[in-house]
């Protein structure tokens, strides 16, 4: 079946570490890639995207992307975390003409600090 | 301000009753879609929207039913007929035109069962 993974269900880092997160995908050819937020409270908001170009995705916040195609994967890092990135974070994926998102069933992060 | 507005944000279901759920957006997208969350499991597709006057089923639209009557309102019925209702509704819409397209999301709907 089609999926998206995502492997840590729960991550616990200490402020300033350096996070990774894994996504990996089952589909074959052409595919957009989203990781989205969902910070306490708030609503689902997009932290970047990967259509094509670049494999090395910039998103807000001083998180970033590496899609490789080989790997079907798609992992989110940042090289020190903050307090403030304590959330939930999901990996999503779109593929053929119409944008049906599919999501992964998301990592929560908890940053102490 | 332009976005993407639910209501309510919580809303209480008794046993056989249905509930109607509301997502508007001014953001002049065609394109709307209904999600839910569960904890452990993600968001998944219930129903989408292309087009007014056009929707589609996702993967578990067992139990629910939308219209789209106008652009900008997509809403959501949870009928009797969905045994377990209890969990967070996610409206969203699509920007742009074409394959390299984005998803926007509302703050969402929390329903319970009484």
């Amino acid at each position: 079946a089609q999926s998206v993974s995502q492997h840590n269900h729960h991550v616990i880092l200490s402020e300033a570490a350096s996070l990774e997160l894994g996504c990996n995908y089952s589909y074959g050819g052409t595919v957009n890639l989203f990781w989205y937020v969902q910070y306490p409270g708030q609503h689902l908001q997009l932290l970047l995207k990967y259509f094509s170009g670049d494999p090395l995705v910039k998103g807000i916040k001083g998180f970033e992307a590496e899609f490789i195609k080989s790997k079907f994967s798609f992992n989110l890092r940042k090289p020190s975390v903050q307090w403030s990135d304590t959330a939930e974070y999901f990996c999503a994926v779109t593929r053929g003409g119409f944008q049906k998102l599919v999501f992964g069933t998301g990592t929560r992060l908890l940053v102490s600090p | 301000d332009g976005g993407i507005t639910q209501s309510p944000k919580y809303l209480f279901r008794k046993e056989g009753q249905n509930v109607t759920l509301s997502c508007e957006q001014n953001l002049n997208h065609d394109a709307m879609y209904w999600y839910r969350q569960d904890p452990g499991q993600g968001l998944r597709l219930i129903y989408y929207s292309q087009i007014v006057n056009d929707f589609q089923k996702g993967d578990i639209a067992e139990g629910y039913s939308v219209s789209r009557e106008k652009k900008e309102s997509f809403p959501l019925t949870v009928t009797s007929a969905q045994k377990n209702p209890t969990a967070f509704y996610l409206c969203a819409s699509r920007s742009g035109r074409g394959l390299q397209e984005t998803q926007y999301f509302g703050p969402g709907t929390r329903l319970l069962v009484l």
